[in-house]
């Protein structure tokens, strides 16, 4: 199974601020990666699919970009929603797996 | 829009068998383009992806070699739903099971609300 790997696990930041998560592969999954945002007791949400392409209806100031085995999410102005666990999920190959998510907390 | 309701019991006993169903609204359990899923959460196996069941002119149905010896999924086209069964239950498996479709570019793009299950005596 492909390992995928979140850093850090747990961020602080302030609204309007600019956020980057990071995640690793642990082998070349060339642009199967994608990006959810799950808030307490919800299902997680899509947000970026292919490593870069914005989900319908998600705001613009979230983005990703990379391929093969390290990828980021940015966020480029932190709104009070955005307060959230963020995970990867690699769509290369089967068993899909996650990583182990990023929570980004309010500094 | 797609939606997916799940159902079943909260709580199940320690070597019994965890059964859940997840209804479709808005697409068809049969569409030759989309995969349905079984994915659970818990603290310490974090999100994981169990199994799934989809047609391309027959029924397929794979599993997370973690679950394959207990886990069964099914379609039923009668009632446009798909079903989970996890035989022989422990403590390990309390966690909170969502169903998920695969549909657009090989992503889990539309959920269930989740139910907690809870393995206990």
């Amino acid at each position: 199974d492909i390992q995928m790997t979140q850093s850090p696990s747990s961020l602080s930041a302030s609204v309007g601020d600019r956020v980057t998560f990071t995640c690793r592969a642990s082998e070349s999954i060339s642009s199967n990666l994608n990006w959810y945002q799950q808030k307490p007791g919800k299902a997680p949400n899509l947000l970026i699919y292919a490593a870069s392409s914005l989900q319908s209806g998600v705001p613009s100031r979230f983005s990703g970009s990379g391929s093969g085995t390290d990828f980021t999410l940015t966020i480029s102005s932190l709104q009070p929603e955005d307060f959230a666990t963020y995970y990867c999920q690699q769509s290369y190959s089967s068993p899909r797996t996650f990583g182990q998510g990023t929570k980004l907390e309010i500094k | 829009q797609v939606q997916l309701q799940q159902s079943g019991p909260g709580l199940v006993k320690p070597s019994q068998t965890l059964s859940l169903t997840c209804a479709i609204s808005g697409d068809s359990v049969s569409n030759n383009n989309a995969v349905w899923n079984w994915i659970r959460q818990s603290p310490s196996r974090g999100l994981e992806w169990l199994g799934r069941t989809y047609y391309r002119s027959k029924w397929y149905s794979d599993y997370a070699v973690s679950v394959k010896s207990q886990i069964t999924i099914n379609p039923d086209t009668s009632k446009n739903q798909f079903s989970l069964q996890l035989n022989s239950v422990t403590p390990e498996d309390t966690a909170v099971y969502y169903c998920a479709r695969d549909g657009k570019a090989r992503t889990f793009d539309y959920w269930g609300q989740g139910t907690l299950v809870t393995v206990s005596s």
